[in-house]
Parts: structure tokens; C-alpha cells; sequence
């Protein structure tokens, strides 16, 4: 059980286009999601904390207008990279909290490269 | 949740030996402790974890020791195997989630 999910599991795409990352619990109702950003041979950064139907939680120097999350149900958040660039090229895994506790399932990331 | 986007600390062992990783923790109020194992390219897998009431939790080759006293955790991890070469972290909960920086271990062979 526990299980979460991302897709696509890597994508590539050209500079100034925008990209969408789906993460989703897939046997469990998760309140809160969470959106890491990872470089290599660094730990996980915490880019924002999501929330089903309310905004997401941004931490301090991560642009909420480039990296977009929606969480509308209970099982599926979304982060958009806007207007991509190079420098966004990372890898990017959620997790997700199931209602009531506060251990965190991990999705198997998305590799984004930004050519 | 909270975490550093720092370069990780590494540590080598031989094959077959016993592997020790350790974490320190800040927050006095977490009550809840997890180790998670990530290989590369992939996302965070859930290994142990410990509840602050228990200071010694075993796993299959690993175990875990919680020292509240001066806010450590570690994880043994025991006859390390090549497939044991990834990057660990600490996380502590309570009211909030924290990651620890993490260590990077390789196995060599």
C-alpha cells in the first residue's frame, strides 16, 4: 500500500516551453503533497507544500508564478514549470501524505531536461 | 517540511562490513523517525523507523538507535552489500517534517 505515482518519469523539452508533472497517490487519499527539487549528489530541496483545494505553501526563493501546483483532488497534484529554461533542468519528486498521519510516501521523480 | 539543498557527506565501506550513518535532529517535539534509501534516479524509499519512545528498532540488517538525550539518530546497517550503495536520509516529524542532509554510501566490492 502507499503507493505514489509521477509521470512522465522523464521529459525533455525545449527552452521557454511549459512542462506539467502529475503526481498521484494511487491507494490513498493524500491532504497534503509535497514538491522536492533535486540536483545531483544533493539532498531533496523543498520547493512547496500542496494542499488539496486550497493554495500551495511556497518556500522562501521558489517563484510561485514558474512553478505552478494545483491539487484538486484528494489523490492528484500537479507542478508546472513555466517557460522553462535550462537552468529548471533537475529532478523533480513529490510525496504525499495520507489523511491523518504525517509519513511521507515518495513518487520515483521526474528527470526534466530544459535543451 | 524542511531540507538543505547541500553536497552530501559520503562514506565508503568494504563489502561485508558493518555500516553506520548517523543524523542529528533540532526539533525536541518530533516523536516519529524514518530512514529512507534513495538509489539513484529514483525517488526516496521508506527503510525504518523509530517512535520517541523507543531508543533501538531492528529491521532486516538494519537497526535503528534513537538517542533523545543529544538528539542522534543512526542506522546500522549490517554485512553492507553492493546494493546498499545509495543515499540515506533522516527524517524527523512531529508537527512539522524535516529531511536530514543525507549520506551518501558506496559499497565497494
Amino acid at each position: 500500500g502507499a503507493v505514489v505515482s509521477q509521470h512522465p518519469s522523464w521529459v525533455i523539452c525545449k527552452s521557454g516551453t511549459s512542462v506539467k508533472i502529475e503526481c498521484r497517490s494511487l491507494d490513498f487519499q493524500a491532504t497534503t503533497m509535497f514538491w522536492y527539487r533535486q540536483f545531483p549528489k544533493q539532498s531533496l530541496m523543498l520547493m512547496a507544500t500542496s494542499n488539496e483545494g486550497s493554495k500551495a505553501t511556497y518556500e522562501q526563493g521558489v517563484e510561485k508564478d514558474k512553478f505552478l501546483i494545483n491539487h484538486a483532488s484528494l489523490t492528484l497534484s500537479t507542478l508546472t514549470v513555466t517557460s522553462a529554461h535550462p537552468e529548471d533542468s533537475s529532478f523533480y519528486i513529490c510525496s504525499a501524505t495520507p489523511s491523518g498521519s504525517y509519513e511521507q510516501f515518495f513518487g520515483p521523480g521526474t528527470r526534466l531536461t530544459v535543451l | 517540511g524542511e531540507s538543505v539543498g547541500l553536497h552530501l557527506p559520503t562514506l565508503s565501506v568494504q563489502e561485508g562490513d558493518n555500516s553506520i550513518i548517523n543524523c542529528a535532529y533540532s526539533n525536541s517535539a518530533s516523536d516519529y523517525f524514518i530512514w529512507y534509501k534513495q538509489e539513484s534516479g529514483k525517488g526516496p524509499q521508506f527503510i525504518i523507523d523509530i517512535r520517541s519512545n523507543m531508543d533501538k528498532r531492528q529491521g532486516q540488517r538494519v537497526t535503528v538507535l534513537l538517542n533523545k538525550t543529544v538528539k542522534h539518530l543512526s542506522l546500522q546497517i549490517a554485512a553492507t552489500q553492493p546494493g546498499d550503495s545509495a543515499v540515506y536520509f533522516c527524517a524527523e516529524t512531529g508537527n512539522q517534517f524535516y529531511f536530514g542532509t543525507g549520506t551518501s554510501l558506496t559499497v565497494i566490492p
